[in-house]
């Protein structure tokens, strides 16, 4: 089993530019999640997604837009990217929501 | 709103030197206290779930225990492959489903 995968695991976007961070899971979880992880700062909760067919917003969904495509795969887009985004982007998912999460590699993402 | 205070930020020990990280925190009904693992440039890896007072979870060298108000990691007789940034994450009852993550305690095992 793969886990979570997640692509790219990098990429330099320009301002206003846009894009999609692609997220998969072989696990059946049904619960979906992005995160973001700036340096001094814990993980927080961009979006996430129950179960599928279902999306909410978390802690800092500004800017961001996310697509829970099937059970397997979330997609986070940013539409007009900003150098305030520059961050490194966490996919993760869990059997349900509120029980333990298991975490994708992680893309780091540099818009200048 | 809920809270998270990791202490210390940093913690360097000896091979061998057992200690303890602290996670601090304030949070409306606890649903559920996790810790994780991150090794540098890679994503976190779940070590523990803690859901009521005095419990205790352990997994090799790495116990944890839980309070009404704090959790501890206690590191007995590390190794340096133990070195790693050590994240806890409470989980509020007040109807949400997130998980409000520390700073995390970036820990040193020298050999």
């Amino acid at each position: 089993n793969a886990g979570v995968t997640q692509t790219p695991k990098f990429q330099v976007l320009k301002t206003g530019q846009s894009m999609t961070l692609q997220c998969a899971q072989d696990m059946n979880h049904n619960s979906m999640y992005w995160y973001r992880q700036d340096p001094g700062m814990g993980l927080r909760l961009i979006y996430y997604s129950a179960s599928e067919g279902t999306t909410d917003k978390g802690e800092v969904p500004n800017g961001y837009n996310v697509s829970r495509l099937n059970k397997r795969e979330f997609s986070l887009r940013l539409e007009s990217a900003a150098p305030s985004q520059t961050s490194v982007y966490f996919c993760a998912s869990s059997p349900r929501t509120g029980v333990e999460q298991y975490f994708g590699p992680g893309t780091r993402l540099t818009v200048t | 709103e809920d809270q998270v205070t990791q202490s210390p930020e940093a913690l360097r020990l000896q091979e061998g030197e057992s200690s303890s990280l602290n996670c601090s925190y304030t949070v409306s009904g606890l649903r559920g206290l996790f810790w994780y693992r991150q090794d540098p440039g890679k994503g976190p890896e779940f070590l523990f779930t803690l859901y009521s007072a005095g419990e205790e979870k352990e997994k090799e060298r790495l116990k944890a225990t839980l309070t009404k108000k704090e959790s501890f990691l206690h590191i007995t007789a590390p190794k340096p492959e133990d070195s790693a940034t050590y994240l806890c994450a409470p989980r509020s009852g007040a109807g949400s489903y997130q998980l409000t993550f520390g700073k995390g305690t970036k820990l040193s095992v020298i050999p």
